[in-house]
């Protein structure tokens, strides 16, 4: 069955970056374009961006623009989600989700990032 | 891009129908067919419900539909059980630079 698995907790100081993993099995890792949403504390879902595994391309939405950085390794079907200058309110619980044309069917367990100082 | 409009709160007795509205505008709910909802219990990732308005995965009740009038997409659950206690989430394609957005969450709750 399709699994993604995502690293553990991070806690980050403020103005540092942060890289979070998600690997993928139960499926052809190429075949979903991967995006990454975040959820903060006690808010709604936000949508970060997306990454094809196939080609590498990448379309990230404009508020994270220049911020994030999203890539993959296929030799280990693992994706990443690389997001740099962490304020508090990039606080938040960050979730990779395999998508299949219009159905976000597979999400991972989400990763807690904390930035506190 | 501003999230879609859900209502704060919605509650239901148990064996009720309960409907959670989405409103957007003609650039994301009204102008695709691309409306999905998601279940979300404390503590857990979201769960695909519905997708492309009113269409639903394998092993999701049936007491779940979806559907959609001008920039308002619907989610009714029908036959309301404890068990569906959970916040729900709609979400769209949209032409804005952003792509996809998401709505401000309903917490469904069991009277």
């Amino acid at each position: 069955q399709v699994q993604l698995v995502q690293s553990g907790a991070e806690v980050k100081k403020p103005g540092a970056s942060v890289k979070v993993s998600c690997k993928a099995s139960g499926y052809t890792f190429t075949a979903y374009y991967m995006h990454w949403v975040r959820q903060a504390p006690g808010q709604g879902l936000e949508w970060m961006g997306w990454i094809n595994p196939n080609s590498g391309g990448t379309n990230y939405a404009q508020k994270f623009q220049g911020w994030v950085t999203m890539t993959r390794d296929t030799s280990i079907s693992t994706a990443y989600m690389e997001l740099s200058r962490l304020t508090s309110d990039d606080t938040a619980v960050y979730y990779c989700v395999a998508v299949s044309g219009t159905r976000w069917d597979y999400w991972g367990q989400g990763t807690l990032v904390t930035v506190s100082s | 891009q501003s999230a879609l409009t859900q209502p704060a709160s919605v509650s239901g007795s148990p064996g009720q129908s309960i409907t959670i509205s989405c409103t957007g505008t003609s650039s994301d709910v009204g102008g695709y067919n691309y409306v999905s909802w998601y279940q979300q219990h404390p503590g857990k990732a979201p769960k695909l419900m519905i997708y492309e308005v009113s269409n639903r995965p394998s092993g999701v009740s049936n007491r779940f539909s979806g559907s959609k009038s001008g920039n308002t997409a619907s989610l009714t659950i029908s036959g309301f059980q404890a068990e569906d206690e959970a916040d729900y989430y709609c979400s769209s394609y949209t032409s804005s630079s952003t792509l996809y957005v998401f709505g401000t969450g309903t917490k469904v709750t069991v009277l």
